[in-house]
């Protein structure tokens, strides 16, 4: 079953802080964090696995609740290069997941400046 | 170190043809996943191959087909095509081995229209 993302879009101002959620009803293995531009690859950002810590990249960071099977994405002091789609990956716990991830629908961020 | 690598970029072909997408991965990297991609349905997961073997399917039918090579180069299948088919198709490769999770790194995709 699909990670629910949220918000859908959101609309930020260059320097403004977002946070975009997924939560999966599904046992997770591991979280993957991608950026999409239009016309171009999704760009992988991190990786958090079950039992792992936050991890961070730059000025975006992310954290993964096993509890509630969701992750969160962190996006501070935002810049005008962190426009475009983002969505998360998750691969199921168990074991029979190989690299299969199920993404997420995304989130359209734009920073305006 | 090259990036992965898919070929065709763009492809036009019509109802009922058959298209070959090729893949080249991440030098050292023996997995590699296909996803489609539509506007409706977002990214779709295919299949996934490891040393040439399929570890994984997704819930495509069987015109969706694919192989990986000894050099860890993939291709993809499609027989019969459908106006449904449209569609980006991306690959990525990632060392595949466990217990650590590896990110996938995908390929600029080859974007396949369907007259």
């Amino acid at each position: 079953q699909q990670p629910v993302q949220s918000p859908q879009a959101v609309i930020l101002r260059e320097g403004e802080d977002a946070v975009i959620n997924c939560s999966s009803s599904k046992a997770l293995y591991s979280v993957h964090w991608y950026r999409q531009k239009h016309g171009e690859a999704p760009v992988f950002l991190m990786i958090l696995l079950k039992g792992g810590e936050q991890k961070g990249h730059e000025k975006i960071s992310a954290s993964f609740n096993e509890k509630k099977q969701q992750s969160s994405l962190y996006l501070t002091a935002s810049q005008l290069s962190y426009s475009g789609t983002y969505f998360c990956g998750t691969e199921i716990a168990g074991g029979t997941s190989y690299g299969k991830l199920t993404f997420g629908q995304g989130t359209i961020l734009t920073v305006h400046p | 170190k090259a990036g992965v690598t898919q070929t065709p970029r763009y492809l036009i072909k019509t109802r009922g043809q058959q298209v070959t997408l090729s893949c080249s991965p991440i030098s050292g990297h023996r997995s590699v996943s296909w996803y489609q991609q539509t506007p409706g349905q977002g990214l779709q997961f295919l299949f996934e191959y490891f040393s040439e073997t399929q570890r994984n399917k997704g819930n495509f039918p069987g015109r969706f087909s694919g192989r990986q090579f000894s050099n860890s180069r993939s291709e993809m299948n499609v027989s019969t095509l459908e106006l449904g088919d449209s569609a980006l198709y991306l690959c990525a490769s990632s060392a595949g081995t466990r217990p650590e999770a590896q990110p996938q790194h995908f390929g600029d995709g080859t974007r396949l229209s369907i007259l």
